[in-house]
Protein backbone atom coordinates (compact mmCIF):
# COMPACT_ATOMS: atom_id res chain seq x y z
CA UNK A 1 0.00 0.00 0.00
CA UNK A 2 1.10 3.51 -1.02
CA UNK A 3 -0.03 7.08 0.40
CA UNK A 4 -2.84 7.46 2.64
CA UNK A 5 -5.72 4.49 2.89
CA UNK A 6 -8.86 5.19 4.92
CA UNK A 7 -11.00 2.26 6.01
CA UNK A 8 -14.26 1.80 5.48
CA UNK A 9 -14.58 3.78 2.52
CA UNK A 10 -18.72 3.71 2.99
CA UNK A 11 -19.91 3.34 6.48
CA UNK A 12 -23.85 3.87 7.47
CA UNK A 13 -24.72 3.83 11.06
CA UNK A 14 -27.65 4.60 13.35
CA UNK A 15 -27.49 7.54 16.07
CA UNK A 16 -27.24 4.58 18.75
CA UNK A 17 -24.05 3.57 17.31
CA UNK A 18 -20.24 3.65 18.09
CA UNK A 19 -17.85 3.28 15.14
CA UNK A 20 -14.34 4.27 14.24
CA UNK A 21 -12.61 5.48 10.72
CA UNK A 22 -9.30 4.32 10.49
CA UNK A 23 -6.46 6.46 8.18
CA UNK A 24 -2.90 4.90 8.00
CA UNK A 25 -0.10 6.71 5.75
CA UNK A 26 2.63 4.97 4.05
CA UNK A 27 4.83 7.93 3.29
CA UNK A 28 6.58 8.15 7.01
CA UNK A 29 4.98 11.63 8.01
CA UNK A 30 4.33 13.17 11.31
CA UNK A 31 1.59 14.90 10.85
CA UNK A 32 -1.84 13.71 10.42
CA UNK A 33 -5.18 15.50 9.88
CA UNK A 34 -8.62 14.83 9.89
CA UNK A 35 -11.30 16.65 7.76
CA UNK A 36 -15.03 16.55 7.07
CA UNK A 37 -16.62 17.72 3.50
CA UNK A 38 -19.89 18.34 3.48
CA UNK A 39 -22.47 19.24 0.68
CA UNK A 40 -21.45 23.16 -0.94
CA UNK A 41 -19.39 23.55 1.78
CA UNK A 42 -15.76 24.08 2.14
CA UNK A 43 -13.55 21.55 3.74
CA UNK A 44 -13.44 21.93 7.26
CA UNK A 45 -10.21 21.10 9.51
CA UNK A 46 -11.62 18.79 12.63
CA UNK A 47 -7.99 17.88 14.18
CA UNK A 48 -4.57 18.09 13.87
CA UNK A 49 -1.80 15.48 15.05
CA UNK A 50 2.15 16.70 14.76
CA UNK A 51 4.26 14.00 16.20
CA UNK A 52 1.27 11.54 17.45
CA UNK A 53 0.40 14.94 19.53
CA UNK A 54 -3.02 16.83 18.77
CA UNK A 55 -1.99 20.34 17.92
CA UNK A 56 -5.50 21.53 17.01
CA UNK A 57 -9.18 20.42 18.03
CA UNK A 58 -11.54 23.13 15.74
CA UNK A 59 -14.19 23.50 18.03
CA UNK A 60 -15.56 19.69 17.26
CA UNK A 61 -18.43 17.99 18.86
CA UNK A 62 -17.41 15.97 21.61
CA UNK A 63 -18.79 13.19 19.91
CA UNK A 64 -16.27 12.89 17.23
CA UNK A 65 -13.01 11.79 19.34
CA UNK A 66 -9.21 11.15 17.82
CA UNK A 67 -6.93 9.00 18.28
CA UNK A 68 -3.29 8.74 16.97
CA UNK A 69 -1.42 5.90 18.53
CA UNK A 70 1.56 6.28 16.24
CA UNK A 71 2.62 8.72 13.77
CA UNK A 72 1.27 6.71 10.91
CA UNK A 73 -2.28 5.69 12.29
CA UNK A 74 -4.76 8.02 12.91
CA UNK A 75 -8.20 7.04 14.35
CA UNK A 76 -11.82 8.91 14.69
CA UNK A 77 -14.14 7.14 16.78
CA UNK A 78 -17.82 7.98 16.94
CA UNK A 79 -20.65 7.90 19.03
CA UNK A 80 -24.27 9.21 19.64
CA UNK A 81 -23.81 10.92 16.14
CA UNK A 82 -26.41 13.42 14.40
CA UNK A 83 -27.97 13.21 10.45
CA UNK A 84 -25.93 16.37 10.20
CA UNK A 85 -22.83 14.77 10.51
CA UNK A 86 -23.57 12.82 7.39
CA UNK A 87 -20.16 13.65 5.10
CA UNK A 88 -16.92 12.51 3.68
CA UNK A 89 -14.25 12.41 6.16
CA UNK A 90 -10.80 12.52 4.91
CA UNK A 91 -7.83 12.04 6.45
CA UNK A 92 -4.38 13.74 5.47
CA UNK A 93 -0.69 13.78 6.28
CA UNK A 94 2.25 15.44 5.83
CA UNK A 95 5.68 15.65 6.46
CA UNK A 96 5.14 17.91 9.57
CA UNK A 97 8.07 19.48 12.13
CA UNK A 98 9.05 23.23 10.66
CA UNK A 99 7.21 25.72 8.54
CA UNK A 100 7.80 25.03 4.59
CA UNK A 101 5.69 23.94 1.52
CA UNK A 102 7.28 20.58 0.95
CA UNK A 103 7.13 19.29 4.41
CA UNK A 104 4.07 20.77 4.81
CA UNK A 105 2.04 20.01 1.81
CA UNK A 106 -1.17 17.45 2.69
CA UNK A 107 -1.28 14.06 0.72
CA UNK A 108 -5.10 12.90 1.21
CA UNK A 109 -6.71 9.72 1.41
CA UNK A 110 -9.81 8.66 -0.98
CA UNK A 111 -12.39 9.43 2.26
CA UNK A 112 -14.47 7.45 4.01
CA UNK A 113 -18.38 8.21 3.48
CA UNK A 114 -20.25 8.14 6.28
CA UNK A 115 -24.01 8.54 6.64
CA UNK A 116 -26.26 8.90 9.78
CA UNK A 117 -29.46 7.22 10.11
CA UNK B 1 -11.23 36.44 8.96
CA UNK B 2 -10.30 33.58 7.20
CA UNK B 3 -12.17 32.89 3.61
CA UNK B 4 -11.28 31.82 0.27
CA UNK B 5 -13.59 31.91 -2.66
CA UNK B 6 -14.46 30.18 -5.89
CA UNK B 7 -16.66 30.24 -8.81
CA UNK B 8 -18.70 27.13 -8.49
CA UNK B 9 -18.76 25.99 -12.02
CA UNK B 10 -16.74 25.98 -15.38
CA UNK B 11 -17.59 24.24 -18.33
CA UNK B 12 -15.36 24.49 -21.35
CA UNK B 13 -14.89 22.08 -24.65
CA UNK B 14 -12.48 19.65 -24.68
CA UNK B 15 -9.14 20.98 -26.11
CA UNK B 16 -10.26 24.74 -25.26
CA UNK B 17 -8.24 26.27 -22.29
CA UNK B 18 -9.91 26.12 -18.46
CA UNK B 19 -9.39 28.64 -15.90
CA UNK B 20 -10.22 28.63 -12.24
CA UNK B 21 -9.84 31.40 -10.37
CA UNK B 22 -9.42 31.71 -6.32
CA UNK B 23 -9.71 34.92 -4.18
CA UNK B 24 -8.12 34.26 -0.75
CA UNK B 25 -7.90 37.26 2.33
CA UNK B 26 -4.66 36.23 4.24
CA UNK B 27 -1.70 38.36 3.27
CA UNK B 28 0.20 36.33 5.46
CA UNK B 29 -0.19 33.35 3.79
CA UNK B 30 3.40 31.82 2.26
CA UNK B 31 2.30 29.16 0.05
CA UNK B 32 -1.38 28.63 -1.87
CA UNK B 33 -2.35 25.17 -3.67
CA UNK B 34 -4.23 23.65 -6.00
CA UNK B 35 -5.88 20.43 -5.49
CA UNK B 36 -8.36 18.03 -7.47
CA UNK B 37 -10.90 15.73 -6.24
CA UNK B 38 -12.49 12.99 -8.82
CA UNK B 39 -15.76 11.48 -8.13
CA UNK B 40 -15.77 9.41 -5.17
CA UNK B 41 -11.69 10.30 -4.61
CA UNK B 42 -10.32 12.06 -2.21
CA UNK B 43 -8.03 15.14 -2.86
CA UNK B 44 -4.90 15.20 -4.73
CA UNK B 45 -2.17 17.68 -5.31
CA UNK B 46 -1.68 19.55 -7.99
CA UNK B 47 0.42 22.11 -7.66
CA UNK B 48 1.40 24.98 -5.25
CA UNK B 49 3.06 28.05 -5.69
CA UNK B 50 5.35 29.93 -2.99
CA UNK B 51 3.81 33.22 -2.09
CA UNK B 52 7.04 35.29 -3.45
CA UNK B 53 6.01 34.13 -7.39
CA UNK B 54 4.22 35.63 -9.84
CA UNK B 55 4.00 32.20 -11.64
CA UNK B 56 4.51 28.61 -11.95
CA UNK B 57 3.78 26.35 -15.37
CA UNK B 58 4.42 22.74 -14.64
CA UNK B 59 3.21 20.92 -18.05
CA UNK B 60 -0.51 21.87 -18.88
CA UNK B 61 -0.88 23.60 -15.56
CA UNK B 62 0.18 27.54 -15.15
CA UNK B 63 -0.67 29.04 -11.78
CA UNK B 64 -0.44 33.04 -11.75
CA UNK B 65 -0.43 34.64 -8.34
CA UNK B 66 -1.28 38.43 -8.31
CA UNK B 67 -0.49 39.23 -4.56
CA UNK B 68 -1.75 42.49 -3.97
CA UNK B 69 -5.22 41.60 -5.20
CA UNK B 70 -5.18 38.37 -3.44
CA UNK B 71 -6.06 36.47 -6.65
CA UNK B 72 -4.75 33.20 -7.65
CA UNK B 73 -5.98 31.03 -10.99
CA UNK B 74 -4.86 27.50 -12.16
CA UNK B 75 -4.87 27.72 -16.36
CA UNK B 76 -5.02 24.16 -17.84
CA UNK B 77 -4.28 24.17 -21.63
CA UNK B 78 -5.66 21.71 -23.68
CA UNK B 79 -8.44 20.66 -21.51
CA UNK B 80 -9.35 16.75 -21.53
CA UNK B 81 -12.39 14.98 -20.50
CA UNK B 82 -9.99 13.26 -17.58
CA UNK B 83 -9.64 17.16 -16.09
CA UNK B 84 -13.35 16.91 -15.15
CA UNK B 85 -13.54 17.04 -11.86
CA UNK B 86 -13.88 19.51 -8.45
CA UNK B 87 -10.70 21.91 -7.86
CA UNK B 88 -10.34 23.72 -4.78
CA UNK B 89 -7.89 26.43 -4.13
CA UNK B 90 -6.36 26.17 -0.15
CA UNK B 91 -4.39 29.11 1.35
CA UNK B 92 -2.10 28.22 4.03
CA UNK B 93 -1.97 31.22 7.11
CA UNK B 94 -0.55 28.89 9.90
CA UNK B 95 2.02 25.54 9.44
CA UNK B 96 -0.76 23.61 10.70
CA UNK B 97 -3.70 24.53 8.71
CA UNK B 98 -5.27 25.05 5.34
CA UNK B 99 -8.18 26.72 4.06
CA UNK B 100 -10.11 25.81 1.44
CA UNK B 101 -12.63 27.75 -1.09
CA UNK B 102 -15.82 25.41 -2.13
CA UNK B 103 -14.12 23.83 -5.12
CA UNK B 104 -14.69 25.01 -8.58
CA UNK B 105 -16.97 21.67 -10.59
CA UNK B 106 -14.86 22.07 -13.96
CA UNK B 107 -17.39 20.22 -16.59
CA UNK B 108 -15.00 19.33 -20.11
CA UNK B 109 -17.96 18.19 -23.08
CA UNK B 110 -16.49 16.99 -26.34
Amino acid sequence: ETGVTQTPRHLVMGMTNKKSLKCEQHLGHNAMYWYKQSAKKPLELMFVYNFKEQTENNSVPSRFSPECPNSSHLFLHLHTLQPEDSALYLCASSPGGTSGAVRDTQYFGPGTRLTVL
Amino acid sequence: GEDVEQSLFLSVREGDSSVINCTYTDSSSTYLYWYKQEPGAGLQLLTYIFSNMDMKQDQRLTVLLNKKDKHLSLRIADTQTGDSAIYFCAERPDTDKLIFGTGTRLQVFP
